[in-house]
């Protein structure tokens, strides 16, 4: 079974579309986030929840937004895509915030033409 | 600030030789410490982890150091393998989940 899921794992499209991202885990943790890793393979942190909370919001543009329905599940939207959004983003989870290992999902690798 | 730093940014080590990749952080406060691998188009996975009332962690072939003071901790792995050939990220969760740069590790057979 597998712990953090991503769908889809590939998402191609074009500049200007608006896209969403899922993202669940079966772990019963209770923290999840999201990463995006450019070309360089830089993973940088986007947001973080923490029980359905945000609790971390780094400095993306207000194009992304994420939604919580439930502890087990953050999706990510992203309206008007750009070039520059071209990346794999990953979906994580950990229980505890800070001080627990992080469980990734597979990636979803976005490519916009 | 929330640097992370890894050096080196790459090695090259013959297989069976040993490699050690440092993690340099800045938050004093820090005390989870992890490292993770990453392969060529997989996810980052968890190889080890120290917390802050322990100077190392060994499991088989991988250890992790760690220097509170210096605030630097350290993978060591031995004996490496073609298969050890990855992406290995340190990580700062304290520092609002900053992951370094990454080190590239090739073995050559």
């Amino acid at each position: 079974d597998t712990a953090v899921s991503q769908t889809p794992k590939y998402l191609v499209t074009q500049m200007g579309n608006d896209k969403s991202i899922k993202c669940e885990q079966n772990l019963g943790h209770d923290t999840m986030y999201w990463y995006k890793q450019d070309s360089k393979k830089f993973l940088k942190i986007m947001f973080s929840y923490n029980n359905k909370e945000l609790i971390i919001n780094e400095t993306v543009p207000n194009r992304f937004s994420p939604k919580s329905p439930d502890k087990a599940h953050l999706n990510l939207h992203i309206n008007s895509l750009e070039l520059g959004d071209s990346a794999v983003y990953f979906c994580a989870s950990s229980q505890g915030h800070q001080d627990q290992p992080q469980h990734f999902g597979d990636g979803t690798r976005l490519s916009i033409l | 600030g929330e640097n992370v730093e890894q050096h080196p940014s790459t090695l090259s080590v013959q297989e069976g030789d040993s490699a050690v990749i440092k993690c340099t952080y800045s938050d004093s406060a820090s005390n989870y410490f992890p490292w993770y691998k990453q392969e060529l188009g997989k996810r980052p996975q968890l190889i080890i982890d120290i917390r802050s009332n322990v100077g190392e962690k060994k499991d088989q072939r991988i250890a992790v150091t760690l220097n509170k003071t210096a605030k630097h901790f350290s993978l060591h792995i031995t004996e490496t393998q073609p298969e050890d050939s990855a992406v290995y990220f340190c990580a700062a969760p304290r520092q609002n989940f900053v992951f370094g740069p990454g080190t590239r590790l090739s073995v050559l057979p």
